[in-house]
């Protein structure tokens, strides 16, 4: 089946501009996570959901970091008045049902975002 | 809070030579533990993982990985390297009761050389 899809694959904005980025999970996926991997390091957790509801955002960098699963499948990752350091490549993931141990988190070809 | 180290940023072999990445984890709680691999322009992929049962893990491609708690390590191996293993490798770490928020480290990027 298809795995985990991001849209769009690349990204460039001005710096302060505002930006959207997609994640579309395995279909049936209760559990999605965003991450985010700078260049030459591993990824960084940003935040988890169960279902519709943001279970862990306490690595978002802060409040100019949103992101939403309204309807349980899709994730939007909102960011606001981005900044030069901003630029990474956003990396989505999702699992079946969240459980930690006998779950296996798939993950997306990730959006390169560079802001100018 | 926990963390993963992986010795080495960059590591060489030759084809058909062992391959052996180095991780090491903080936790103050027993661990889960995943090698994930990266190639060009390709999503993470999961190669292993330990949940705590045998503490020798067998992965995909021939990949194993030894849990030893008195080490604090997890580090990953394969007896005979091929061409098609040069990617990146990530160490990663959970403590399962979070939602399986993995905590990655800086990773290690594998070249073969024939």
């Amino acid at each position: 089946g298809a795995g985990v899809s991001q849209t769009p694959s690349n990204k460039v904005t001005e710096k302060g501009k505002y930006v959207e980025l997609r994640c579309d999970p395995i279909s049936g996926h209760t559990a999605l996570y965003w991450y985010r991997q700078s260049l030459g390091q591993g990824p960084e957790f940003l935040i988890y959901f169960q279902g519709t509801g943001a279970a862990d955002d306490s690595g978002l960098p802060n409040d100019r970091f949103f992101a939403v699963r309204p309807e349980g499948s899709v994730s939007t990752l909102k960011i606001q008045r981005t900044e030069r350091g901003d630029s990474a490549v956003y990396l989505c993931a999702s699992s079946l049902t969240g459980d930690g141990v006998t779950d296996t988190q798939y993950f997306g070809p990730g959006t390169r975002l560079t802001v100018l | 809070a926990q963390s993963v180290t992986q010795l080495g940023s960059h590591v060489s072999v030759s084809e058909g030579a062992l391959v052996l990445l180095r991780c090491n984890y903080s936790s103050s709680v027993p661990p889960y533990l995943f090698w994930y691999v990266q190639y060009p322009n390709q999503g993470l992929q999961l190669l292993l993982k330990y949940t705590s049962a045998a503490t020798l893990v067998k992965g995909i491609n021939g990949f194993e990985a030894e849990f030893k708690k008195s080490e604090t390590s997890f580090h990953l191996t394969k007896p005979s390297a091929h061409m098609s293993d040069a990617a990146e490798y990530f160490c990663a770490v959970s403590e399962g009761n979070q939602g399986g928020k993995l905590i990655f480290g800086q990773g290690t990027e594998l070249s073969v050389k024939p």
